[in-house]
């Protein structure tokens, strides 16, 4: 079946612009997860929905970043004016639930560079 | 809190050879371990995981993961290791007494493996 989808791929921004990232999870999967990494890191967390709804979002860096999952598939990683330390690959995730033993599948991620 | 260590930054191979990835965690319950592997420009890749039961866990591709809890380790083992192992492997752990962080996964910062011919 289909693995975890994301858009773009590339993205390249001007500093201080606004940007949205879009993750279309695994069919059936109700929690999905945002994590950055960095060149030579591993991923970080960012966020991560059960449904609609955002059940920890301790790892935004700070209000410019945000995200929704209005119906429970499809999320959307907003950034809003950007910096250049935003720069970095960010990962989409899906599990089958939010349970601490599912194994969470992910996209190939949408490589974000701020000029 | 959670955390996980991959000490060796690169594990050069011969073809043939057994391979050995390290990875040692910390959690204040009980952990929840997964390993994955990434290929260039390319996301991750589930391999294996352990949560409870046998400590010696196999996985997708051949590889093979032992529990340690005394040595709060989860070592990443393949016997006869080939050129298209090649590749970034991350260790992550979660830890189950820590229900509000039930989400997410805290990942070691990965290590290289060269598998020469």
């Amino acid at each position: 079946g289909a693995g975890v989808s994301q858009t773009p791929s590339n993205k390249v921004t001007e500093k201080g612009k606004y940007v949205e990232l879009r993750c279309d999870p695994i069919s059936g999967h109700t929690a999905l997860y945002w994590y950055r990494q960095s060149l030579g890191q591993g991923p970080e967390f960012l966020i991560y929905f059960q449904g609609t709804g955002a059940a920890d979002d301790s790892g935004l860096p700070n209000d410019r970043f945000f995200a929704v999952r209005p119906e429970g598939s499809v999320s959307t990683l907003k950034i809003q004016r950007t910096e250049r330390g935003d720069s970095a690959v960010y990962l989409c995730a899906s599990s089958l639930t939010r349970g601490a033993y599912n194994e969470q599948f992910f996209g190939p991620g949408t490589r974000l560079t701020v000029l | 809190a959670q955390s996980v260590a991959q000490p060796e930054d690169q594990v050069n191979v011969a073809e043939g050879n057994p391979l050995t990835v390290k990875c040692t965690y910390s959690v204040s319950g009980n952990p929840y371990l997964f390993w994955y592997v990434q290929y260039p420009n390319r996301g991750l890749q589930f391999l294996l995981k352990y949560i409870t039961g046998d400590n010696l866990v196999k996985g997708s591709y051949g590889f093979e993961a032992e529990f340690n809890k005394s040595q709060t380790s989860f070592h990443l083992k393949k016997p006869s290791a080939l050129v298209s192992d090649s590749a970034l492997y991350f260790c992550a752990v979660r830890d189950d007494r820590t229900t509000d962080s039930w989400g997410k996964l805290q990942f070691g910062a990965g290590t290289q493996v060269v598998v020469t011919p």
